[in-house]
């Protein structure tokens, strides 16, 4: 596989169930990033790791957790989510640092719907 | 301010008409722009991006030049088709610990035979 790579594509889950988001990379990125993407709404950047730390988390509720094991895996936990959360989930990847470290490379998504 | 705008959408078009879609950014100093595009039930992926000022880039019949004197970096293409139907996304980035992309709220464009 080439890219990066999002696990499922789409998520059917209730407001009591909890659920992960995965994402895989295969570029040899170094950063990895959690998007939220909303309809009539800008893309909004959740948590970023950089070299396995977390180096960004724009206040996102704690109903989602991340985790990134190692620089080619990021997860994103999910439980007691609210029906407004229901959105596309975009993970994307950088080479922090590289010649084109400002070039991200997004996975398709995973559509979420919080029932 | 660090801030993308772009225009208003949707934009709707008949094939092999010009498109041009007006993106404006404030930023201290000269950071790199961009121009992402998602089609339908994809992620985002890189159009064309410039690092300069008076820089162009340019991509699959796309282009668009880096304008320091109004702060700008519209997009343009001569002829659109029917599968350049997507939304697009400026973007610039800002200097943190990491490089943290700034985008636009996105641009949709449909292309009607």
């Amino acid at each position: 596989e080439t890219g990066v790579t999002q696990t499922p594509r789409h998520l059917v889950m209730g407001m009591t169930n909890k659920k992960s988001l995965k994402c895989e990379q295969h570029l040899g990125h170094n950063a990895m990033y959690w998007y939220k993407q909303s309809a009539k709404k800008p893309l909004e950047l959740m948590f970023v790791y950089s070299l396995e730390e977390r180096v960004e988390n724009n206040s996102v509720p704690s109903r989602f957790s991340p985790e990134c094991p190692n620089s080619s895996h990021l997860f994103l936990h999910l439980h007691t989510l609210q029906p407004e959360d229901s959105a596309l989930y975009l993970c994307a990847s950088s080479q922090a640092g590289g010649g084109e470290r400002d070039i991200q490379y997004f996975g398709a998504g995973t559509r979420l719907s919080v029932l | 301010g660090n801030s993308v705008t772009q225009m208003e959408g949707p934009v709707t078009l008949s094939e092999e008409a010009f498109l041009t879609i007006n993106c404006t950014y404030t930023a201290t100093g000269y950071p790199s722009l961009f121009w992402y595009v998602q089609y339908p039930g994809e992620g985002l992926q890189l159009l064309l991006k410039a690092t300069k000022a008076d820089d162009k880039g340019s991509n699959k019949g796309f282009e668009a030049t880096y304008r320091k004197e109004t702060t700008s970096f519209h997009l343009e293409k001569g002829s659109v088709q029917v599968s350049d139907s997507a939304v697009y996304f400026c973007a610039r980035i800002m200097k943190t610990s990491y490089d943290k992309v700034i985008f636009g709220p996105g641009t949709s464009l449909s292309v009607i035979p």
